[in-house]
């Protein structure tokens, strides 16, 4: 399985700034997905990232609020721009394993405060 | 559209007991696959057990085991012999057909092993 890390782990932000978080796989992958999950709630799908390319966005997402780089096979970043406490909730990437298991492993997440 | 629908918001348990978390999923996909997922609290996704929809077998992992029918569209997870740390949030996932393999989740089972 991949070992991914993520940085912040958390983080306490001002309404109207921007956070950018990092997740480092430990394996070359094709695709990194970047989900939300809000207080309580479910995840749900943020965007996907294909290195050189530009990402996918889900309904209900765009990029001039989540812009997204991939600039190598291994690392990926989300940024959460122009932040409101609406978008407090933990932020978590993740990879597909490959193979015929088609396993998505996570990494720890980002817990996200604006305040 | 593809659906996952977890119909059991909490579940107690006593330790050494055995455990069935239901899930049930609907999609038009001949090729699919099913995940489940625990989150403690501490907010990572691990990654439990895998089933895809042309597996004959029901998958196993240790403890844990999927009752994949799939004729009534479920993917249940059991977990044997329960232990006061299995207690957490699980999700299942349905990962579908075609080439984005993003993950669908329920809304999660918050499982209490009692002593």
């Amino acid at each position: 399985s991949a070992v991914i890390s993520q940085k912040p782990s958390r983080d306490i932000c001002q309404r109207g700034t921007s956070l950018t978080i990092q997740c480092q796989v430990d394996s070359q992958v094709t695709m990194m997905f970047w989900y939300r999950q809000q207080p309580g709630q479910s995840l749900t799908l943020i965007a996907t990232a294909n290195q050189g390319s530009e990402a996918t966005y889900e309904s209900g997402f765009v990029i001039d609020k989540f812009p997204i780089s991939r600039p190598n096979l291994t690392f990926s970043t989300l940024t959460v721009s122009n932040m409101s406490p609406e978008d407090s909730s933990i932020y978590l990437c993740s990879v597909e394993s490959g193979g015929k298991s088609y396993e998505q492993y996570f990494g720890p997440g980002t817990r996200l405060t604006v305040t | 559209a593809q659906k996952i629908t977890q119909t059991q918001p909490g579940m107690f348990v006593q330790e050494k007991e055995a455990v069935t978390l239901d899930c049930t999923y609907d999609t038009s996909d001949q090729s699919y696959g099913l995940f489940w997922y625990k989150q403690p609290s501490s907010g990572e996704m691990i990654f439990l057990i895998y089933q895809g929809s042309y597996d004959e077998q029901n998958a196993t992992e240790g403890r844990y085991s999927l009752n994949f029918q799939k004729a009534r569209k479920s993917a249940n997870l059991v977990i044997s012999a329960s232990q006061l740390g299995d207690s957490a949030m699980y999700f299942c996932a349905m990962r579908g057909g075609g080439a984005t393999n993003k993950l669908i989740f329920g809304t999660g089972t918050l499982l209490a092993v009692q002593p």
